[in-house]
């Protein structure tokens, strides 16, 4: 079946610096990926839409120079958290829609950890 | 607006008992509905969707969910459950013409004991 595979699965990084988390569809193509912030035990919260080749639609309240978006494949997002704080700390999960052909499925990957430190 | 509630945070079942987790739905126009679970630390596994057709929808594990229309709900259920059927489920919403964003419920945490 079709696979959303995210890279790193765990990041530790200090305050004030980037760090990219990637999103790969591995076996079909998505024009359209989805960014997701989750805590702990609690819901997922969209962050962002991701385009293929285009601008990445932010949900409200989520800051688009803060969480970066680029969607510059069929098979890549990526997302980057620029100059991150503690408050950052969260699960980040993405997942890729596939084409009407294969019913419009929506697969997520296995979810990044990012401890901002 | 879109919404989703799951009016439990937590269902406790026995293994071998029938279990339900609950999902009640507000949408604009037909809905696609879907139920996902997550195991710990672990990205969403996707379960069932309803997009149109029959109201039972069956899906992975053995789950199954029945969409009621007049009652806008969409519980999941199944009739046998498993130790390992323990994890956190998450029923979300699509409406119409809304591509894949998904808005999900705040989610069902399932404990199944032996």
């Amino acid at each position: 079946g079709a696979v959303v595979s995210q890279h790193p699965s765990r990041v530790i990084c200090k305050s004030g610096t980037s760090v990219k988390i990637e999103c790969r569809s591995l076996d079909f193509q998505a024009t359209t990926m989805f960014w997701y912030r989750q805590f702990p035990k609690q819901s997922l919260m969209l962050m962002a839409t991701s385009n293929e080749g285009s601008k990445a639609t932010y949900e409200q309240g989520v800051e688009k120079d803060k969480f970066l978006i680029n969607h510059a494949s069929l098979t890549l997002s990526t997302l980057t958290v620029t100059s991150a704080h503690p408050e950052d700390s969260s699960f980040y999960i993405c997942s890729a829609r596939t084409g009407p052909s294969s019913g419009n499925t929506i697969y997520f990957g296995e979810g990044s950890w990012l401890t901002v430190v | 607006a879109q919404s989703v509630a799951q009016p439990e945070d937590q269902v406790n079942v026995a293994e071998g008992n029938p279990l339900t987790v609950k999902c009640t739905y507000s949408v604009s126009g037909n809905p696609y509905l879907f139920w996902y679970v997550q195991y710990p630390n672990r990205g969403l596994q996707f379960l069932l969707k309803y997009i149109t057709g029959d109201n039972l929808v069956k899906g992975s594990y053995g789950f199954e969910a029945e969409f009621n229309k007049s009652q806008t709900s969409f519980h999941l259920k199944k009739p046998s459950a498993l130790v390992s059927d323990s994890a956190l489920y998450f029923c979300a919403v699509r409406g119409y013409n809304q591509g894949g964003k998904l808005i999900f419920g705040q989610g069902t945490e399932l404990s199944v004991k032996p």
